[in-house]
C-alpha cells in the first residue's frame, strides 16, 4: 500500500526558516497536504498541493513537490513559537476521502 | 467556527469490552471518516461513511468494528469486544463533497481509548 515517511523531530530558533520533509510512495497521487495539530487539538489542513504543480506559495508557507522523486516539503518562513505543533504530511488514496499519513514531525521552536 | 467534537475524550477500557466512540460532525458535512493513531505510529485509516452507508473500510476495520449514524447529529465508531493492541487516539472527521475531493477534511480532537 500506500507509504509515506517524515522525519519525527525538528528544531529551529525563532525568526528562522523551518523546512519539514516528506516522501510518498504512490506515483499516481494527485492531491498531497500538510495537516497541522496543536497540542490538544484534531488536525487542522494548513495547504495542499495539486500534483501538475512544482510550488505553492500561502503568506509564510512554501510547498515544495519533486514528483519525479516523489519528494514533498514545507517550508516555514519566519517561524513563530506558536508555530510549534506536530506536521502530518498526507497524500490521498484513489478513494475521495482516504488519507495516508506520515508519522509527523515534531517543530519546537526556540525562543 | 463550526467544529468536530468528539466524546469522551478519554477512556480506560478492560479487554473484551464493548466501546462506543462519539462524534458531532460539522452540521452541513455529508461524509464522514474514523482514523485512528496507535502512540507513535502513523494516522491510519479505519472507515468513510455517506448515505447512510460505509463507502470504504481498511484493513484494520474487520468485524469487531462497527459505524453507525443513529440520528441526525452523531455518528459512533463500536468496537465490538477490545483488545490491547486496540489502544490508540480515534480521530472523526467530516467534509463536503469539495473536502472530500481536495483533502480538507475536518478532524476532532481524538478520542484516546486505552485496553487494560
Amino acid at each position: 500500500g500506500e507509504d509515506v515517511e517524515q522525519s519525527l523531530f525538528l528544531s529551529v530558533r525563532e525568526g528562522d526558516s523551518s523546512v519539514i520533509n516528506c516522501t510518498y510512495t504512490d506515483s499516481s497521487s494527485t492531491y498531497l497536504y500538510w495537516y497541522k495539530q496543536e497540542p490538544g487539538a484534531g488536525l487542522q489542513l494548513l495547504t495542499y498541493i495539486f500534483s501538475n504543480m512544482d510550488m505553492k506559495q500561502d503568506q509564510r508557507l512554501t510547498v515544495l513537490l519533486n514528483k519525479k522523486d516523489k519528494h514533498l516539503s514545507l517550508r516555514i518562513a519566519d517561524t513563530q513559537t506558536g508555530d510549534s505543533a506536530i506536521y502530518f504530511c498526507a497524500d490521498r488514496g484513489s478513494t475521495l476521502g482516504r488519507l495516508y499519513f506520515g508519522r509527523g514531525t515534531q517543530l519546537t521552536v526556540w525562543p | 467556527e463550526p467544529e468536530v467534537t468528539q466524546t469522551p475524550s478519554h477512556q480506560v477500557t478492560q479487554m473484551g469490552q464493548e466501546v462506543i466512540l462519539r462524534c458531532v460532525p460539522i452540521s452541513n458535512h455529508l461524509y464522514f471518516y474514523w482514523y485512528r493513531q496507535i502512540l507513535g505510529q502513523k494516522v491510519e485509516f479505519l472507515v468513510s461513511f455517506y448515505n447512510n452507508e460505509i463507502s470504504e473500510k481498511s484493513e484494520i476495520f474487520d468485524d469487531q468494528f462497527s459505524v453507525e449514524r443513529p440520528d441526525g447529529s452523531n455518528f459512533t465508531l463500536k468496537i465490538r469486544s477490545t483488545k490491547l493492541e486496540d489502544s490508540a487516539m480515534y480521530f472523526c472527521a467530516s467534509s463536503d463533497i469539495t473536502g472530500t475531493n481536495t483533502g480538507e477534511l475536518f478532524f476532532g480532537e481524538g478520542s484516546r481509548l486505552t485496553v487494560l
